[in-house]
């Protein structure tokens, strides 16, 4: 089965940028999309079809993917920005990612 | 207002049923696909099952094929979630998500657990 890994935590200064890798066999001929879930909420769609941002999403939000990886970029991060982010593909199936916690320190 | 609103869940003996529905409001429920996601407590998030518009297409994670069934009533603007056989390794938030390119609205979620 398909699988799609995250490193499971990352940490950042506010203001700074964030990374979040996620890695799949041959994931950049997939359409790769990100959410943010924090604590006791439900998951939120940041990012669709490698870097789209839906409505409502900060601009400082991007994403890329290409070969085997996804990533996912927060500029200028914020204490907000504190949460779970899970990527996510399509493979006759929907799979998650790992996910990674980011902390703002 | 985009809503998803899950029902159903609660406390399942091993071997148990549950069926959970989504009462969908907000979108023209009959124009898009609709998937169960879950999530075990303090884990990540777990695809379970995927249905199209017109119920033409299903989809099932390996971990829950043969026990759970996905379906949906248009007239009613409802997704459901048939399980079957539960197990304890099933305890967890259950969330309904509209698809449209991805899971671009979630439920709140609905807690089930296994346990005897």
């Amino acid at each position: 089965s398909y699988e799609l890994t995250q490193p499971p935590s990352v940490s950042v200064s506010p203001g700074q940028t964030a990374s979040i890798t996620c890695s799949g066999d041959k994931l950049g001929d997939k359409y790769a999309c990100w959410y943010q879930q924090k604590p006791g909420q439900s998951p939120v769609l940041v990012i669709y079809q490698d870097s789209k941002r839906p409505s409502g999403i900060p601009e400082r939000f991007s994403g890329s993917n290409s070969g085997n990886t996804a990533t996912l970029t927060i500029s200028g991060t914020q204490a907000m920005d504190e949460a779970d982010y899970y990527c996510q593909a399509w493979d006759s199936g929907g799979v998650f990612g790992t996910g990674t916690k980011v902390t703002v320190l | 207002e985009v809503q998803l609103v899950e029902s159903g869940g609660g406390l399942v003996q091993p071997g148990g049923s549950l069926r959970l529905s989504c009462a969908a409001s907000g979108f023209t429920f009959s124009s898009y696909s609709m998937n169960w996601v879950r999530q075990a407590p303090g884990k990540g998030l777990e695809w379970v099952s995927y249905i199209s518009s017109s119920s033409s297409t299903i989809y099932y994670a390996d971990s829950v094929k043969g026990r759970f069934t996905i379906s949906r009533d248009n007239a009613k603007n409802s997704l459901y979630l048939q399980m079957n056989s539960l197990r304890a390794e099933d305890t967890a938030v259950y969330y309904c998500a509209k698809q449209w390119l991805a899971f671009d609205y979630w439920g709140q979620g609905t807690l089930v657990t296994v346990s005897s």
